[in-house]
């Protein structure tokens, strides 16, 4: 079946970065551009950015721009998000998820990882 | 960007009421509107895609409507599974943008 496993929840200190990945299974993983959502806690949906696993291209919220970067492994069907420079306000719950092809929206969402930023 | 509004913030309804929740775009979509469910501790699940065509699986008392700027999800007779949180995503545009989420609560 479809779908999209995550990495652990991390732990982190400001300043430090972190890397999530987002192994896809069940589908052709270069067909499918990849979102990245982020949640703090008790907050609505954030979107990120998207990469496009074929061609490697990206488009970043204007407000992560220089600050986030979204690659791909397409040897092993995984994507990442990289967040660098961590605040204590970028303690959410990461989410990445398969964009059905622009007609449906996010159809799959990864099951989410806690990142946690705290001194 | 596009900025997307929706209201109300929080609901408050029983079993078997009928549920409206509305999003407005910032400038005109067209028919590029998403709605999603979301449960405590569980990741979004799509709803509702191209403003009104049902997902796959998604019960039928869900429905959407509308285009250009104005949309409604309407849920016509809440079940208990329903208590959740809705968000509506736009994705006209290369750059995606959510609503801030409508709380369906227990009356």
């Amino acid at each position: 079946q479809v779908q999209l496993v995550q990495s652990g929840a991390e732990v982190k200190k400001p300043g430090a970065s972190v890397k999530v990945s987002c192994k896809a299974s069940g589908y052709t993983f270069t067909g499918y551009y990849m979102h990245w959502v982020r949640q703090a806690p008790g907050q609505g949906l954030e979107w990120m950015g998207w990469i496009n696993p074929n061609s490697g291209g990206t488009n970043y919220a204007q407000k992560f721009q220089g600050w986030v970067t979204m690659t791909r492994d397409t040897s092993i069907s995984t994507a990442y998000m990289e967040l660098s420079r961590l605040r204590s306000d970028d303690t959410a719950v990461y989410y990445c998820a398969r964009d059905s092809g622009g007609v449906r929206g996010m159809d799959v969402w990864g099951q989410g990882t806690t990142v946690t930023v705290s001194s | 960007d596009i900025q997307m509004t929706q209201s109300p913030s929080t609901l408050s309804a029983s079993v078997g009421d009928r549920v409206t929740i509305t999003c407005r775009a910032s400038q005109s979509i067209s028919s590029w509107l998403a709605w999603y469910q979301q449960k405590p501790g569980k990741a979004p699940k799509l709803l509702i895609y191209k403003a009104s065509s049902l997902e796959s699986g998604v019960p039928s008392r869900f429905s959407g409507s509308g285009s250009g700027t104005e949309f409604t999800l309407t849920i016509s007779s809440l079940q208990p599974d329903d208590f959740a949180t809705y968000y509506c995503q736009q994705y006209n545009s290369y750059l995606v943008t959510f609503g801030q989420g409508t709380k369906v609560e227990i009356k």
